[in-house]
């Protein structure tokens, strides 16, 4: 299975830009780049996802390098709620209902967020 | 509209009791899974169902029964309670296994003694 490499943990001050790396050099031509964080004591929350261009929504931003080896989540303006664990997954979109179409998680990145 | 509703939020249980615990969702939504949490650890798929009457194994199936009778619910069984199964539960649910959204319920923490 593909996997991804996040640090373990991050620190950003509030209302700054946050850029969160994600390596997967096993990537597969049709893994898609999910990312979902988790604020404390929630459920995970669906961030953005992409495949090979790069994404926007209202949330953040998904920077995927030419070679879809590494890819960065870019919350522009970090705010206190921001503060969450971010997870980077690999998801086959055509394997549906195979081991790599599932949603696997990490132990993703420790977003700490400084007034 | 509730999203993902789980219950109870905290259940503490004894050593080889049962217990099923709940997972409701109101969007029509065909995929549902359960994952476990541990301390310091990622969220492990226990196990899934891509609609009513279809369900299969995750990566931590052992010590765990699922069953999908209708869309809306898809409650999650411990047969005979171990302390290793102490962790917090999260359901989910989407559209199809195709979607890319998923929605998580808050959680239910489970303490075995």
């Amino acid at each position: 299975d593909a996997k991804t490499t996040q640090p373990n943990s991050m620190e950003s001050n509030e209302e700054e830009p946050v850029h969160l790396p994600c390596n997967h050099s096993t990537i597969s031509g049709t893994d898609y780049i999910h990312w979902y964080r988790q604020l404390p004591s929630q459920g995970p929350e669906y961030v953005i996802h992409g495949l090979t261009s790069n994404v926007n929504n209202r949330m953040a931003s998904l920077a995927i390098a030419e070679d879809r080896k590494s890819s960065t989540l870019i919350l522009h303006r970090a705010t206190l709620r921001d503060a969450a664990v971010y997870y980077c997954i690999l998801r086959d979109e055509m394997n549906y209902g195979g081991a790599t179409n599932k949603l696997i998680f990490g132990t993703g990145t420790l977003l700490a967020v400084q007034p | 509209n509730a999203g993902v509703t789980q219950t109870p939020k905290f259940q503490v249980l004894k050593t080889g009791q049962s217990m099923t615990l709940q997972c409701a969702q109101d969007m029509n939504h065909e995929y549902m899974s359960w994952y476990r949490q541990d301390p310091g650890m990622g969220l492990r798929l226990i196990h899934y169902s891509v609609g009513a009457g279809i369900t299969d194994q995750g990566e931590v199936p052992n010590g765990y029964n699922v069953s999908r009778s209708t869309t809306e619910d898809f409650p999650l069984r411990l047969l005979s309670a171990a302390p290793s199964q102490t962790s917090v539960y999260f359901c989910a649910s989407s559209y199809s296994i195709r979607d890319y959204g998923y929605t998580f319920g808050s959680g239910t923490r489970l303490t075995v003694v």
